[in-house]
């Protein structure tokens, strides 16, 4: 079982539908990041946090440290925001485990 | 502008062959690290550095190496590639511990 864990895997929406992705974690974690890849392959840190919550524009991330689950939430979602999201925990010395991400696709 | 480069983008070479990906920072950042992506798998860590003379191994270790002998350059190593080293390669950078990573272009592996 990967000590990380998100869901759905992949998930195709259409525009100004609510969004939620999910992440699981099964190790202690000083920090929990969202990231954004887009298909041209640039990775892009969206979130980091130990937690409650946080929110940039669009985007809302949450995190409850004791049932090790955090969520990223896009409202009014649009094409542009279709990319790969992933899911990382920052367990000890500093070392980043990464989940294998969410695949979105918005679609008009 | 805050800027994590990495050469070459794009490499085909043969197995055996030694190779260096460079990786080069200019926000005078403490950790640096080196990760690979591979479909299905995800991102997993190669090595990464707390500081200048200061290197550790990371999940998938095996056939790399690294040096970090300037603060703003984590140069990535493959002595003699394989063919299972092909994958999308990534540096990463952060100011210390608690901060978030700030991710390289990426370098595109192939070996033959």
């Amino acid at each position: 079982k990967n000590e990380v864990e998100q869901s759905p895997q992949n998930l195709t929406a259409q525009e100004g539908e609510f969004i939620t992705i999910n992440c699981s974690y099964s190790v202690g974690i000083s920090a929990l990041h969202w990231l954004q890849q887009h298909p041209g392959g640039g990775i892009v840190s969206l979130f980091m946090l130990s937690s409650g919550k946080k929110k940039h524009g669009r985007l809302i991330a949450t995190i409850n440290i004791q049932e090790k689950h955090s969520s990223l939430h896009i409202t009014a979602s649009h094409p542009r925001d279709s990319a790969v999201y992933i899911c990382a925990v920052t367990g000890t010395a500093s070392k980043l485990t990464f989940g294998t991400g969410t695949r979105l696709q918005v679609t008009l | 502008e805050a800027q994590v480069t990495q050469n070459p983008r794009y490499l085909i070479t043969v197995t055996g062959k030694k190779l260096t990906v460079t990786c080069s920072q200019n926000m005078n950042h403490e950790y640096m690290s080196w990760y690979r992506q591979d479909p299905g798998l995800g991102l997993r860590q190669i090595y990464y550095s707390m500081n200048v003379e200061v290197t550790d191994k990371g999940d998938v270790p095996e056939g790399y190496k690294v040096s970090r002998k300037e603060k703003r350059n984590f140069p990535l190593i493959l002595e003699s590639p394989s063919p299972n080293q092909t994958s999308l390669y990534f540096c990463a950078t952060k100011r210390g511990y608690s901060y978030e990573q700030y991710f390289g272009p990426g370098t595109r592996l192939t070996v033959t």
